[in-house]
């Protein structure tokens, strides 16, 4: 049992450049949630998923976008990359309802230059 | 949304000493994690506590929902207990998803 799988998990880009991270669970969990980690700042929401063919935005949605085509897959693009986004992405699953928590991948270092 | 503080922001402890970590939010929360994240950047699940108290080995955590705050108890510590808790909450309505809103973490390091 894979869990959550994140890929790449490393990543140089040059500013302007466009790039998919690719998030899959195996854990059939209906809820899909992309994150970012930056240095004292905890972990922050970019976008989420509630089901198959749904995203929504989270607390810093601005410059990506998202896709939801099959339940198992949640990808996160940059459409132009800015050295803002340079950060560590986490991608999460979790059940619907109060079943139980997160359960992480184990993250993708991206670098904008 | 709601604010989560975490205290204290670092600790350091000798191996074998035990040790209390606090998660205060600003309001209520139906959905409470603590996770930790080891020196290699992965991040555990560690309990899902809206409520209670939960055990699992040398750790325990208790919520109490009603005085918005969780604490998370490490005992006998060993060197692999260091690195970085999170606790993270969220308040939600049924069906839907569970937006978890992260503090900044307790940096730990266990010495020998």
């Amino acid at each position: 049992n894979a869990g959550v799988t994140q890929t790449p998990k490393f990543r140089v880009l040059k500013t302007g450049q466009s790039m998919t991270l690719l998030c899959a669970q195996d854990m059939n969990h209906e809820y899909m949630y992309w994150y970012r980690q930056d240095p004292g700042m905890g972990l922050r929401l970019i976008h989420y998923s509630v089901g198959e063919g749904t995203t929504a935005k989270g607390e810093v949605p601005d410059g990506y976008n998202v896709s939801r085509l099959k339940k198992q897959n949640f990808l996160l693009g940059l459409e132009s990359a800015a050295p803002s986004q340079t950060s560590v992405y986490f991608c999460a699953s979790s059940p619907a309802g109060t079943i139980s928590g997160y359960t992480f991948g184990s993250g993708t270092r991206l670098t904008v230059v | 949304g709601i604010q989560v503080e975490q205290s204290p922001p670092d600790l350091i402890l000798q191996e074998g000493a035990n040790s209390t970590l606090r998660c205060n939010f600003s309001d209520s929360v139906n959905n409470l994690q603590w996770f930790h994240q080891n020196p290699w950047g992965q991040l555990i699940n560690l309990f899902y506590i809206p409520s209670g108290t939960k055990q699992n080995g040398r750790l325990s955590a208790t919520t109490v929902a009603t005085e918005r705050y969780s604490l998370l108890y490490i005992s006998s510590s060993q060197t692999t207990d260091s690195g970085v808790y999170f606790c993270a909450g969220s308040s939600y309505l049924t069906g839907t998803a569970s937006k978890l809103t992260f503090g900044t973490g307790t940096r730990l390091q266990v010495t020998l």
